[in-house]
Order: C-alpha cells, then structure tokens, then sequence
C-alpha cells in the first residue's frame, strides 16, 4: 500500500520568511496530492492540492510542486504570518473515486514567530 | 463546499460502554466514508472504509469486532466503539468527497473526541 514521509516534524520560522514542508510516496499510482491545514482541536481544512498532470500549482502565499519522477512533492508558504502556525498534512490517493483512500504524512507543526 | 457533520463533538464515557458516532454529508450523497483516528500530536491514521448498503473495509489492525461501522443511507455513517477502554480515548474524525465538484476534495466532520474513564 501507500506510504507517505513528511519531513520535518517541527519547523519555525520568524513571520515573513517562507516555508517549505516536504513529502514522499511509494505508490506509483497515487496521482492526486492534497495538503491539509489543521489547527488545534478542529478538523482538517484543504488548502491546495495537485494532480499528477501538472508540476506546479500555486494560490496566493501558498505553492506546491510535484516531481512525480522522483515521486516527492512539497509545500512553499512565502511571507509567513502568526496565522499561519498549525498542524500541516501532506497525502496521497490513487484517482478520486469514492473508494480511493487518502494515506497522510505524519504532519509538520509550523510556528510562525512574530 | 460541502459540508460532513459530526456528531457528538465530545463524550466520556466509562469502561466497558459502547460509544455511537454519527457522520452525515448534508448537502451531498456519498457511498463511501472514512474513519480516521487521531491520537495526540499524531498523523489522521485511516481505520475503516464506509460503504453504503454494504461492510466496511477494515484497515490492517483494527478490530472490526470493536469498531462496528454501519453505512444504512447514501448520507449517514455511524461508528460504535464496543465495550470503550481506556486506551480507545482520541479523537475520531470522518469525511467524505463529494465528486459532484469535480475536485475530489475530501471533506472532514469536526471530529469526536473520545474519553473513556
């Protein structure tokens, strides 16, 4: 089955600078990259995902990339803010159907010092 | 986006009581439904796959005996944590896709927070 690395487990970084979370998939035939923000005691929140048919993708301060290749992809916040800090998961499917599962990485807990 | 209720959001319970989870898609059909489970300052571990009108898949490891899931409707999913221990205390959490949007994106309840005394 999938496994997902995430890498690291703690990061912080001062309020401005930028931030890189990085993940790695065993299964080939995942294609579909979703990261997830979760803050104390709530639910996970999507906050940008790839498929395996682009590279990059971008939304404001957030980025991802994906080099399928090499079967990793990452998570780029620029101009970080004390909002940023929570819990981040990375995962991976095969396809997006019903019965396809989503494997996580083991989070990273970003803390943005201000 | 769609929305997956929880529900309760908190119980504690005693040792050796069941405890039921309720999961609805409320403005969206939905076959199929995980379960996940999260311990503290730990990763969503997938325990269960729902599937409407049929059994669940069981993840490796997780007695389907303890946690009985029922998927009865195309928008409710319940989990029973049979005779709760201790160490089933953490925090519960379901979620669907909705694939009527075209994303794919998979949407989680609030999560139930579990105590067992």
């Amino acid at each position: 089955g999938e496994n997902v690395e995430q890498h690291p487990s703690t990061l912080s970084v001062q309020e401005g600078d930028s931030a890189v979370i990085k993940c790695t998939y065993s299964d080939s035939a995942s294609n579909y990259f979703p990261w997830y923000k979760q803050e104390l005691g709530k639910r996970p929140q999507l906050i940008i995902d790839i498929r395996s048919n682009v590279g990059e993708k971008k939304d404001q301060r957030i980025a991802v990339t994906l080099n399928k290749t090499a079967k990793h992809f990452s998570l780029h916040i620029t101009e970080t803010q004390p909002e940023d800090s929570a819990v981040y998961f990375c995962a991976a499917s095969p396809n997006l159907e019903y019965g396809n599962k989503l494997v996580f990485g083991a989070g990273t807990i970003l803390r943005v010092k201000s | 986006g769609a929305v997956v209720s929880q529900h309760p959001s908190w119980v504690i319970c005693k040792s050796g009581t069941s405890v039921k989870i309720e999961c609805r898609s409320l403005d969206f059909q939905a076959t199929t439904m995980f379960w996940y489970r999260q311990f503290p300052k730990q990763s969503l571990m997938l325990m269960a796959t729902s599937n409407e009108g049929s059994k669940a898949t069981y993840e490796q490891g997780v007695e389907k005996d303890k946690f009985l899931i029922n998927h009865a409707s195309l928008t409710l999913s319940t989990l029973t944590v049979t005779s709760a221990h201790p160490e089933d205390s953490s925090f519960y959490i379901c979620s669907a896709r909705d694939l009527g949007t075209g994303s794919g994106e998979l949407f989680f309840g609030e999560g139930s927070r579990l105590t067992v005394l």
